[in-house]
């Protein structure tokens, strides 16, 4: 199976600071990677897919970008809607989906 | 509006069964790949297992900790899927999503359904 590490798991901002999570896989994904935002009680919301494309309706302020193991998401400037968990996920292999751990953004 | 709306939650003892179904609805649900996704409480998102259309085959795939124990179906009839889950364990407790899949990313989810497993 394709594992995916997330880091950090905790990050602590503030309103305006440029973030930015990184996602490595076990295994060349090519940009088979998706990235998602989860706020409490809430489903998740697809945010980036294919490493870089953005969902329609997603802030621009959101980015992705990367290829084979290691992808990056980057919230250019921080804004009070965008605390919340992000989790990673891999799709380079369509029998066995896999997520990262997540990070959660916190108010710093 | 594009919805999937999950029901069949509830508390089950260990090694009891439960079925899980998703009503979709506003969206071609015969053309569409669809997953369960699952969330224990305070925990990270782990995907649980897809049906294929049945134009691309119909088939699934599960993950290693449900497969043989679970089994996605689905009515395109009625626009709704299905999650048999059988010889339930304690960590099978869990919010489970039904979300589709375009492009190998989960555009559109559910809100979710509970799943307790408890004695």
């Amino acid at each position: 199976d394709i594992q995916m590490t997330q880091s950090p798991s905790t990050l602590s901002a503030s309103v305006g600071d440029r973030v930015t999570i990184t996602c490595r896989a076990s295994q060349s994904i090519s940009t088979w990677l998706a990235w998602y935002q989860q706020k409490p009680g809430k489903a998740p919301k697809l945010l980036i897919y294919k490493a870089s494309s953005l969902e329609s309706g997603v802030p621009s302020r959101f980015s992705g970008s990367g290829s084979g193991t290691e992808f990056t998401l980057t919230i250019s400037s921080l804004q009070p809607d965008d605390f919340a968990t992000y989790y990673c996920q891999q799709y380079n292999s369509y029998s066995l989906l896999t997520f990262g751990g997540g990070t959660k953004v916190e108010i710093k | 509006e594009v919805q999937l709306v999950e029901s069949g939650g509830g508390l089950v003892k260990p090694g009891g069964s439960l079925r899980l179904s998703c009503a979709a609805s506003s969206f071609i649900f015969s053309d569409a790949w669809m997953n369960w996704v699952r969330q224990a409480p305070g925990k990270g998102l782990e995907w649980v297992g897809r049906i294929k259309s049945k134009s691309d085959g119909g088939t699934t795939d599960y993950a290693a900790p449900v497969k043989g124990r679970f089994t996605i179906s689905r009515d395109d009839s009625k626009n709704t899927l299905y999650l048999q889950m059988n010889s339930l364990k304690t960590e099978d407790t869990a919010l489970y999503y039904c979300t589709r899949i375009v492009s190998g990313a989960f555009d559109i989810w559910g809100q979710g359904t509970m799943v307790t497993v408890s004695s």
